[in-house]
């Protein structure tokens, strides 16, 4: 199956405690994205990367960091430095249009 | 910088016209995006539009574009209860440049 997979979709993270969200993907897309959402604030950007080994600081990048030493992969981590992490995260990937895996909510607890 | 406006709700009855409406203030906008969200899922992408379009119709989706007044609707025909959902107007420069959402537009259908 060709898509985006997001991994976990649930993640409950102590205070305190950096925790890193897994984004795959199989379409040969350059491009990937890390959104967060929050209710009634739409989906802001946190870092994108439009290649390998190389990526951009978005809206809201204070508090996480990224990597993208493969195409396919751009993980996510949370660090204890985001003072408000609970949200649902999604990531995206584009070749001509951006398209998105079905999300992680992280909790804080 | 960008800014992308929609209505927040919308209220049809099953098998009546929904019609969802965005703005945006970028004028170097080039595709125009929108995307459907189930509860507790990720974003579907319904259709997008280029910025030399007026209209793009597919199956029950038809996407209109006022690029003067800078204008996006959605117009879903035949509305039934699975359409009920969050719908995000986008807008990027360019397919692969990062996206700029609207806060969501709930439709809610009711039988």
């Amino acid at each position: 199956d060709g898509g985006i997979t997001q991994s976990p979709k649930y993640l409950f993270r102590k205070e305190g405690q950096n925790v890193t969200l897994s984004c795959e993907q199989n379409l040969n897309h350059d491009a990937m994205y890390w959104y967060r959402q929050d209710p009634g604030q739409g989906l802001r950007l946190i870092y994108y990367s439009q290649i390998v080994n190389d990526f951009q600081k978005g809206d809201i990048a204070e508090g996480y960091s990224v990597s993208r030493e493969k195409k396919e992969s751009f993980p996510l981590t949370v660090t204890s430095a985001q003072k408000n992490p609970t949200a649902f995260y999604l990531c995206g990937s584009a070749g001509n249009t951006i398209y998105f895996g079905e999300g992680s909510w992280l909790t804080v607890v | 910088g960008e800014d992308v406006e929609q209505s927040l709700f919308l209220s049809v009855r099953e098998g009546d016209s929904s019609v969802i409406n965005c703005t945006y203030t970028d004028s170097s906008s080039t595709y125009l995006y929108w995307y459907k969200q189930e509860p507790g899922a990720g974003l579907q992408l319904l259709t997008y539009i280029f910025s030399n379009m007026d209209m793009k119709q597919d199956q029950r989706l038809t996407v209109l574009l006022n690029k003067k007044d800078k204008h996006l609707s959605l117009r879903i025909a035949d509305t039934q209860t699975g359409d009920s959902a969050i719908y995000f107007c986008a807008e990027s420069p360019s397919g692969y440049s990062t996206l700029t959402f609207g806060k969501g537009t709930m439709l809610l259908v009711s039988p």
